[in-house]
């Protein structure tokens, strides 16, 4: 049973644009939301957070809202470069350190 | 600092045989953690090891199991494979205190991509 859920598998972007990643979960008991970034061959690396607490995070181009009475988040980036293009990753933080993972949404940034 | 590592990075096994992957944490990283990635089920988390004890664990069958070093090194065992098992494992290191991962500081290594035929 998937907890967080990634619907869109891929999203195009042209760049200078804003780039909007989705994100739906179904446990209201998740306390910690995060987003991580992807290239091919490496490891996610960790890119922005926020707690249940909150409603917006932002870190530079980077901003994440929570919508908990929705159970959404979303990553918006702006403005987009070639460089964002990347798979992104929700994650979940649930009781102890288990994280749950979406899908995933593959980025493309055209130039 | 030097980051997570994973070997071996490729890997062909056959049905029924077993596989034991290896990560060695960042330096000073406690805590080490497995994940299974798979397309359309993205990372599926396997366990968390902290000071060799494993701490949390996923929903996976008995056939997959960890264990950790004294160094924080970590394996990871899968028996009696199948063909299912094909997936990129994944494991990320952390300081190990609870605070510390919802801040992001989990790093991930480059992965061990598995394929059972």
């Amino acid at each position: 049973d998937q907890q967080v859920k990634q619907n869109s598998p891929s999203l195009s972007v042209q760049e200078g644009r804003i780039s909007i990643l989705n994100c739906d979960y179904t446990n209201s008991m998740f306390d910690y939301f995060l987003w991580y970034k992807k290239y091919p061959a490496e490891g996610p690396t960790f890119l922005i957070s926020i707690s249940s607490i909150k409603d917006k995070n932002e870190d530079g181009r980077f901003t994440v809202f929570l919508n908990k009475s929705a159970k959404h988040l979303s990553l918006h980036i702006v403005p987009s470069q070639p460089g964002d293009s990347a798979v992104y990753f929700c994650a979940a933080k649930g009781t102890g350190n288990q994280f749950y993972f979406g899908t995933g949404t593959s980025l493309t940034v055209i130039p | 600092k030097a980051g997570v590592t994973q070997t071996p990075r490729y890997l062909i096994k056959t049905r029924g045989q077993q596989v034991t992957l290896s990560c060695s944490p960042i330096s000073g990283h406690r805590s080490v953690s497995w994940y299974q990635q798979t397309p359309g089920q993205g990372l599926q988390f396997l366990f968390e090891y902290f000071s060799e004890t494993q701490r949390n664990k996923g929903n996976f069958p008995g056939r997959f199991s960890g264990r950790q070093f004294s160094n924080s090194r970590s394996e990871m065992n899968v028996s009696t494979l199948e063909l299912g098992d094909s997936a990129l494992y994944l494991c990320a290191s952390s300081l190990g205190s609870r605070g510390a991962l919802v801040q992001g500081e989990q790093f991930f290594g480059p992965g061990t991509r598995l394929t059972v035929l």
